[in-house]
């Protein structure tokens, strides 16, 4: 079974400054996506960043950086240069392949709430 | 490229009633998977359809059920509506059957209100 542990129930962080959201995983699986969402007040999911479990080099997408420590098994976000509208619940997720069985099943984590200050 | 489109995006039913959300992936998408998110217990997986056929199911009652059509878009259905149905459902369409290294991309959500 897969699990994603989010320990960060809110986060505050003043406009322009960086901040990191944690996420641990596990997995017995040595195939695994890793990917975090941004939730909106608006309800809606949007993709911001993915990891593959081999892939060497940390993904990164514009403001948006993932910090992948396997042996550790986290996967933190790093959000560089905050803005007012990354305020926002941000969720951790988890897709393996479970021996074939999981397919597209994703696990999520309970969300971090960030919130930015002006 | 269009993305992952909900309908509808709101809906209000009684106890007891029936309710069809629909779902259609992006194109090229075969794959699409449902979740459930309330705020007591979270973003729960419900189940996943790839070419028609549903490959994976979560820990929901028998009142929840889909099926997925020929041109990949996708309908989940939930029967006898109890009040703890009321929930944002979302919808993520991917491009292949779920491997591991593939993106999922998430319509705006129905949030249903069961009175």
């Amino acid at each position: 079974a897969q699990k994603i542990t989010q320990t960060q129930p809110g986060m505050f962080v003043q406009e322009k400054e960086a901040v990191t959201l944690d996420c641990t995983y596990d997995t017995s699986d040595q195939s695994y996506g890793l990917f975090w969402y941004k939730q909106p007040s608006s309800g809606e999911m949007i993709f911001l960043i993915y990891q593959g479990s081999y892939d060497e080099q940390n993904a990164t997408e514009g403001r948006y950086s993932l910090n992948f420590q396997k042996a550790r098994k986290s996967a933190n976000l790093v959000i560089s240069a905050s803005q007012l509208g990354d305020s926002a619940m941000y969720f951790c997720a988890m897709r393996a392949n479970a021996g074939g069985t999981s397919y597209g099943k994703l696990t999520f984590g309970q969300g971090t709430i960030l919130t930015v200050h002006p | 490229k269009a993305g992952v489109t909900q309908t509808p995006r709101y809906l209000i039913k009684t106890r007891g009633q029936q309710v069809t959300l629909s779902c259609s992936p992006i194109s090229g998408h075969r794959s699409v998977s449902w979740y459930q998110q309330t705020p007591g217990q979270g973003l729960q997986f419900l189940f996943e359809y790839f070419s028609e056929t549903q490959r994976n199911k979560g820990n929901f009652p028998g009142r929840f059920s889909g099926r997925q059509f020929s041109n990949s878009r996708s309908e989940m259905n939930v029967s006898t509506l109890e009040l703890g149905d009321s929930a944002l459902y979302l919808c993520a369409s991917s491009s292949t059957a779920g491997f591991p290294n593939t993106e999922a991309f998430f319509g705006q959500g129905t949030r249903l209100t069961v009175v």
